[in-house]
């Protein structure tokens, strides 16, 4: 069975950083695309950044370039998103996915991120 | 950027209507486009993806339509269950981009 697993989520301060973790199992990590995507309170959906399956690629939506990293360990099956110069309007479920057939195959359950002094 | 409407952004119906929702692309996104369901509390679940493919243990009622600009989501008898908001999302250039969403509400 395809798990995800998010974590590292909580309430941080403005400026503040915040590494959230994905544990991947039951599929073939090494071999997906993966990616992070947000929903802050009430709103919609917002892509954050894709990681390619070796890790040497990535890309990211404007508004966290330069703040955020996404990466990844295949030989612990998991994810991650270093978060920088966390803002208020960071404040939001993160969501990691698997890449599949041009879509966002599965997801995991989402860990909270709050922005707040 | 390409920009996803949604529309309409609330939608009231009666179990067993047929239910359509139209996705509309700012520019041709071929088939690379998704649909997903997300119910209060939870992650999203994909739906349809390649415009019309539906995603293995969806039921199928659901179905997609569409290419270049304009798609649309179907839900062909409306079930309790299905009450929720429906998102598309574009994959054919970065940054991927979501609709606004449908919330689906049932009378």
């Amino acid at each position: 069975e395809v798990q995800l697993v998010e974590s590292g989520g909580g309430l941080v301060q403005p400026g503040g950083s915040l590494r959230l973790s994905c544990a991947a199992s039951g599929f073939a990590f090494s071999n997906y695309w993966m990616s992070w995507v947000r929903q802050a309170p009430g709103k919609g959906l917002e892509w954050v950044a894709n990681i390619k399956d070796d890790g040497r690629e990535s890309f990211y939506v404007d508004s966290v370039k330069g703040r955020f990293t996404i990466s990844r360990d295949n030989a612990k099956t998991s994810l991650y998103l270093q978060i920088n110069s966390l803002r208020a309007e960071d404040t939001a479920v993160y969501y990691c996915a698997i890449i599949g057939g041009r879509s966002f195959q599965h997801w995991g359950q989402g860990t909270l991120v709050t922005v707040s002094s | 950027d390409i920009q996803l409407t949604q529309s309409p952004s609330f939608l009231s119906a009666s179990v067993g209507d047929r239910v359509t929702i139209t996705c509309r692309a700012s520019q041709g996104i071929s088939t690379y486009l998704a649909w997903y369901q997300q119910k209060p509390g939870k992650a999203p679940k994909l739906l349809i993806y390649a415009a019309s493919t539906l995603q293995n243990g969806v039921p199928s009622r659901f179905s997609g339509s569409g290419s270049g600009t304009e798609f649309t989501l179907t839900i062909s008898s409306l079930q309790p269950e299905d009450c929720a908001t429906y998102y598309c999302q574009q994959l054919n250039s970065y940054p991927v981009t979501f609709g606004q969403g449908t919330r689906l509400e049932i009378k």
